[in-house]
């Protein structure tokens, strides 16, 4: 098993421009998360899909981020203008259900905004 | 709203003790709580995972404790390695449904 394969691994944009991360969950997982991390605020959930569905979005910051996941195989979040206080890291993780499961993380997407 | 609290400060420990990490918790009384452990440049990796009505969870050299009258997990390492150096995350489900995590405690063993 791959595991989650998150891509890039590095992004340098400047502001203003769009950003697109991409994901691949474990196949069989239902579902998917995407999270955000700095030092400052730690991990935080941005949004989470259940079967390709979008089930709460209430962590997205702003207007400017928006996510996808056309297929079980596959997810993107799109970050559309940056700006420079979006660098952080981002991660993508997938579970095989809701409750107890664990969350599986891809190594993340460093994104530096200039 | 749930909050979650690890101590912000390196642990340094020498090989062969005994790590002690803890997290906190307020506001609400999950079913359940889980550990990760995160290297730099990596994503999380799912640990332990221990429900309320378990005292202590046993893993390897790993042990987790949940108190919930006190709201406290406690995650030991015995016979701590240079490898175990990483950073470790507690995290819960909140009311809402979504796991929220702690900012993480950065243990270093020094050989």
């Amino acid at each position: 098993d791959a595991g989650v394969i998150q891509s890039p691994r590095h992004e340098v944009t400047e502001m203003g421009q769009e950003v697109t991360l991409r994901c691949k969950p474990i196949s069989g997982h239902n579902s998917l998360f995407w999270y955000r991390q700095t030092m400052m605020r730690g991990l935080e959930l941005l949004i989470y899909f259940n079967n390709n569905v979008p089930i709460d979005d209430s962590g997205m910051p702003e207007d400017r981020f928006s996510a996808k996941m056309p297929n079980a195989s596959f997810s993107t979040l799109k970050i559309q203008p940056s700006e420079p206080r979006d660098s952080a890291v981002y991660f993508c993780a997938s579970s095989p259900g809701q409750g107890t499961s664990p969350l599986h993380f891809g190594n993340g997407t460093r994104l530096t905004v200039t | 709203s749930q909050k979650i609290e690890q101590n912000s400060e390196a642990l340094n420990i020498q090989e062969g003790k005994t790590a002690t990490l803890t997290c906190n918790y307020t506001n609400y009384s999950p079913a359940y709580l889980q550990w990760y452990r995160q290297d730099p440049g990596r994503g999380p990796v799912f640990l332990l995972l221990i429900r309320e009505n378990e005292k202590e969870k046993r893993k390897e050299r790993l042990k987790v404790t949940f108190d919930t009258t006190l709201k406290q997990s406690l995650f030991h390492i015995t016979a701590s390695q240079p490898a175990d150096s990483a950073t470790y995350l507690c995290a819960l489900y909140n009311q809402g449904g979504k796991l929220i995590f702690g900012q993480g405690t950065e243990l270093s063993v020094k050989p």
